[in-house]
């Protein structure tokens, strides 16, 4: 009974390909985020989704996109991989509601290695 | 944007002595306030959070402080134990216009807890 769900675990592939990544969450969360944590650990947002609609998009390359089919589901996909890439990117999910915040819930991450 | 500091990087403490770290915000419009604890290669998880409408929260050896004012707040853990080693963040988060969170993360801090 996972809550967020990511796959796959790891990800090994060469500069210019084309690789997706796949997160799932059966939290009932409306709101879905994916983050960046680079070598040193630094966490930062690219993309946030609400009811499937792209809600928050950082300064990210546009080899990035995501899509959301559904609110339970938020994919990454990313064209054209460079080195600069590599990272470990974690999807997640929160329930906003009203004007508080409240906790999100991450998934276990996807450790994406270009060659 | 919002900007978050984080000090110190690192931080070593004896077993049972107490940690501190300390992270300031920049913008006032923030108002939601969470650490995040990271054990190596696991998924960041939510350990405490405070509001802005609140100074201080704790929970048994955890407690968060918050300085509105100063745009300070700080996470306190007391009794420490090997367990409690990991990387702490924290955040600060502030809805969008389309009433999202948007999390900015600390650089965060890796705790050593010396048996």
């Amino acid at each position: 009974d996972t809550a967020v769900s990511q796959t796959p675990k790891y990800l090994v592939t060469q500069m210019g390909n084309d690789k997706s990544i796949k997160c799932e969450q059966n939290l009932g969360h409306d709101t879905m985020y994916w983050y960046k944590q680079d070598s040193k650990k630094f966490l930062k947002i690219m993309f946030s989704y609400n009811n499937k609609e792209l809600i928050i998009n950082e300064t990210v390359p546009n080899r990035f996109s995501p899509k959301s089919p559904d609110k339970a589901h938020l994919n990454l996909h990313i064209n054209s991989l460079e080195l600069g890439d590599s990272a470990v990117y974690f999807c997640a999910s929160s329930q906003v509601r009203g004007p508080y915040s409240y906790e999100q819930y991450f998934g276990p991450g996807t450790r994406l290695t270009v060659t | 944007g919002e900007n978050v500091e984080q000090h110190p990087s690192t931080l070593s403490v004896q077993e049972g002595d107490s940690a501190v770290i300390k992270c300031t915000y920049s913008d006032s419009a923030s108002n939601y306030f969470p650490w995040y604890k990271q054990e190596l290669g696991k998924r960041p998880q939510l350990i405490i959070d405070i509001r802005s409408n609140v100074g201080e929260k704790k929970d048994q050896r955890i407690a968060v402080t918050l300085n509105k004012t100063a745009k300070h707040f700080s996470l306190h853990i007391t009794e420490t134990q090997p367990e409690d080693s990991a990387v702490y963040f924290c955040a600060a988060s502030m809805r969008s216009n389309f009433g999202n969170e948007k999390l900015t993360f600390g650089t965060g801090t890796r705790l050593t807890i010396i048996p």
